[in-house]
């Protein structure tokens, strides 16, 4: 199975803070990652997907960069929406498709 | 708008079995690969199974393998969880997802990009 490592676990940032938030695959994955954002009580929402392509709707402050086992979720100018919980996972070839352990991003 | 709701959970003693289902709407079923993605209680997200457009391709998580089984209706547009021999374990929000775009064709299990659309889940409580 690929582990997907995922740090910090958690951060305490300001609105208009940048935050980075990485994920390290223990084999190439290429681009097969994505992100999403879990607020408490909801389901997941797909950010990113492709290591690098922003889901229709998501505010350009997201971003997603990385490929083969080394990915970054970047946050420039954090609003007071994006306090949450962001997960990584990996899609690449055979399952199980593992997401990373989480990042609580909180004020 | 895409919609995905899932109904079945509940509570169950170990041992016991329990079925999911996922209806969806405003997709072309037939065409979307689908999954379902349990987190127990204040933890992560675990994947636990998925099924192609039509079925054919097939996946468990190592942790139901052998216990779950995932179907699907097309003419339903549903997907469905039969989860055998419960354990405690098993606890968790259960949620069905549709998966994203795939380099493997439309509908396929493998090499996706994502699930792109979530139900709000639903509770499976595994307890005696």
């Amino acid at each position: 199975d690929i582990q997907m490592t995922q740090s910090p676990s958690s951060l305490s940032a300001s609105v208009g803070d940048s935050v980075t938030i990485s994920c390290r695959a223990d084999q190439t994955i290429t681009s097969y990652v994505n992100w999403y954002q879990q607020k408490p009580g909801k389901a997941p929402k797909l950010l990113i997907s492709a290591a690098s392509d922003l889901q229709s709707g998501v505010p350009s402050r997201f971003s997603g960069s990385g490929s083969g086992t080394d990915f970054t979720l970047t946050i420039n100018g954090l609003q007071p929406e994006d306090f949450a919980t962001y997960y990584c996972q990996q899609t690449f070839s055979t399952p199980p498709w593992t997401f990373g352990q989480g990042t609580k991003v909180d004020i | 708008e895409v919609q995905l709701v899932e109904s079945g959970g509940g509570l169950e003693q170990p041992g016991r079995s329990l079925r999911l289902s996922c209806a969806a709407s405003g997709v072309k079923f037939d065409e979307c690969a689908m999954h379902w993605v349990r987190q127990v209680p204040g933890k992560g997200l675990e994947w636990v199974s998925g099924i192609s457009w039509n079925g054919g391709s097939i996946a468990y998580a190592a942790s139901v393998k052998g216990r779950f089984t995932i179907s699907r209706d097309n003419t339903k547009n549903s997907v469905y969880l039969q989860m055998n021999s419960l354990t405690v374990e098993d606890t968790a929000l259960y949620y069905c997802a549709k998966g994203g775009i795939s380099a493997a064709g439309s509908g396929s299990l493998f090499y996706f990009y994502g699930l792109d659309v979530w139900g709000q889940g639903t509770t499976v409580t595994v307890s005696s």
